[in-house]
């Protein structure tokens, strides 16, 4: 594809609700980051794959936070029991290595909003 | 983690070069700086970045000082559609890459 794609766009789930966002990386990228922006914040590093394997995992605020990308491709953020400190918007980015001097490209985002 | 300070926003006319300020005074010797913009309602888009030596692309101009405790990005001829917030970052790891975004700088460009 020409650029990460997310999906989708806007969630809106009921308190206590499980939510999937997708993250469509770019063909060949390796390296995979899930980002959340809260309104008027900049954007928060939640977690980092590398192809399949999920090497940083540091900014996940709770265990109702998973995140998987079993094929080293599309990866999928996973929420449950969702509360609404959650709501905000969650962004993927995918680069092409991993290192200094790699450009991350960015998704436009899934804002996700509890009620 | 080497911090970044960045004023919170910035007006600028049309036609009319933007500078964006941002100091990193504890920057590590082999950390880089680089920009990203966010446009309302889209992702962060890289924009440059540098080691110690200025650089230039299609989008703007990073110029860092000697001693690498702060840059400004250069807009040369800002238009409308450059209005975004824009964000400074060292980064931090090299093994993972991740980027520690603050609160960035607003831009307005006015006609």
């Amino acid at each position: 594809g020409a650029g990460v794609s997310q999906s989708p766009r806007y969630k809106v789930a009921k308190r206590g609700q499980d939510v999937a966002l997708r993250c469509d990386p770019i063909s060949g990228h390796v390296s995979l980051f899930w980002y959340q922006q809260a309104l008027g914040q900049g954007p928060e590093f939640l977690t980092y794959f590398q192809n399949e394997a999920q090497l940083d995992k540091s900014g996940l605020p709770s265990d109702r936070f998973f995140a998987e990308r079993p094929e080293g491709s599309v990866s999928t953020l996973k929420i449950q029991r969702t509360q609404q400190e959650d709501s905000a918007v969650y962004l993927c980015a995918s680069s092409l290595i991993q290192g200094t001097n790699t450009e991350a490209f960015f998704g436009q985002g899934t804002r996700l909003t509890v009620v | 983690d080497a911090k970044t300070t960045q004023p919170t926003s910035m007006d600028c006319a049309e036609g009319r070069a933007a500078n964006l300020p941002c100091n990193h005074s504890t920057i590590s010797g082999n950390e880089y700086v680089y920009w990203y913009r966010q446009i309302h309602s889209q992702g962060p888009q890289y924009i440059i970045h540098g080691l110690k030596n200025n650089e230039t692309n299609e989008m703007a101009s990073l110029i860092i000082t000697e001693d690498r405790k702060s840059s400004t990005l250069i807009l040369p001829h800002a238009t409308l559609r450059d209005t975004a917030v824009y964000y400074c970052i060292v980064r931090v790891e090299y093994y993972t890459g991740k980027l520690i975004f603050g609160q960035g700088t607003t831009l307005q460009v006015k006609p």
